[in-house]
């Protein structure tokens, strides 16, 4: 069956301008999760949906950062008035349920640049 | 210090070489998970070992987990060409973090024919 995907693969945009990152998880998965990895550094956590419980949006760096997951599928991470600093690759995973030991399955990640 | 370290930072080594990479963490945690990462974008998931365990083979990687100095290493045996990619330990805590997972630093393999 068919991955984690996530678009645009790459984005570049001018500071100040908002983006849309979008993530479609693998089918059944219910939890997802975003992460946002800096060059060369590990991944930072950013927010995690499971199931229609409220997110654990605790990884959220300002309150320009906001994600949604409609329908328990699709989620969008929402960058507002994007700075330099959110330049990035920012990455998606999705796993079968919370609470218990299961493996996260990624997707290839959106670069974000912001000039 | 961040939750889950891997040392060494970086580490070369020639194929049929067993690389180790070595990976501590702070508080005390659910399982212990290893990644592989090639040209900095999705990641794989490669091993899963829960904090009853104490070591964990899949094909030619061999987990150990020391709860008692919250450590975990990764060997790969005979190492390829193939296995050049970052190599990420994951954590996943006992309490309020849910299935979050803290990621450490990475380790940087390259593996020379």
């Amino acid at each position: 069956g068919a991955g984690v995907s996530q678009s645009p693969s790459n984005k570049v945009t001018e500071k100040g301008k908002d983006v849309e990152l979008r993530c479609d998880p693998i089918s059944g998965h219910t939890a997802l999760y975003w992460y946002r990895q800096s060059l060369g550094q590990g991944l930072e956590f950013l927010i995690y949906f499971q199931g229609n419980s409220a997110p654990d949006k605790s990884g959220l760096p300002s309150d320009r950062f906001s994600a949604e997951r409609t329908g328990g599928s699709v989620s969008t991470l929402t960058i507002q008035r994007t700075q330099q600093e959110d330049s990035a690759v920012y990455l998606c995973a999705s796993s079968r349920a919370v609470g218990k030991a299961y493996e996260q399955y990624f997707g290839p990640g959106t670069r974000l640049t912001v000039t | 210090s961040q939750q889950g370290e891997e040392d060494p930072q970086a580490l070369s080594i020639q194929e049929g070489e067993n690389a180790t990479m070595n990976c501590s963490y702070k508080t005390s945690i659910n399982n212990l998970q290893w990644y592989r990462q090639n040209s900095g974008r999705g990641l794989v998931h490669l091993i899963l070992i829960r904090s009853n365990e104490r070591e964990k083979h899949s094909g030619r990687l061999r987990v150990t987990l020391d709860t008692s100095k919250k450590s975990s290493s990764l060997l790969i045996t005979a190492s390829r060409a193939a296995d050049t990619a970052s190599y990420f330990c994951a954590t996943d805590k006992v309490t309020g973090g849910g299935n979050k997972l803290t990621f450490g630093t990475g380790t940087q393999l390259k593996v020379e024919l």
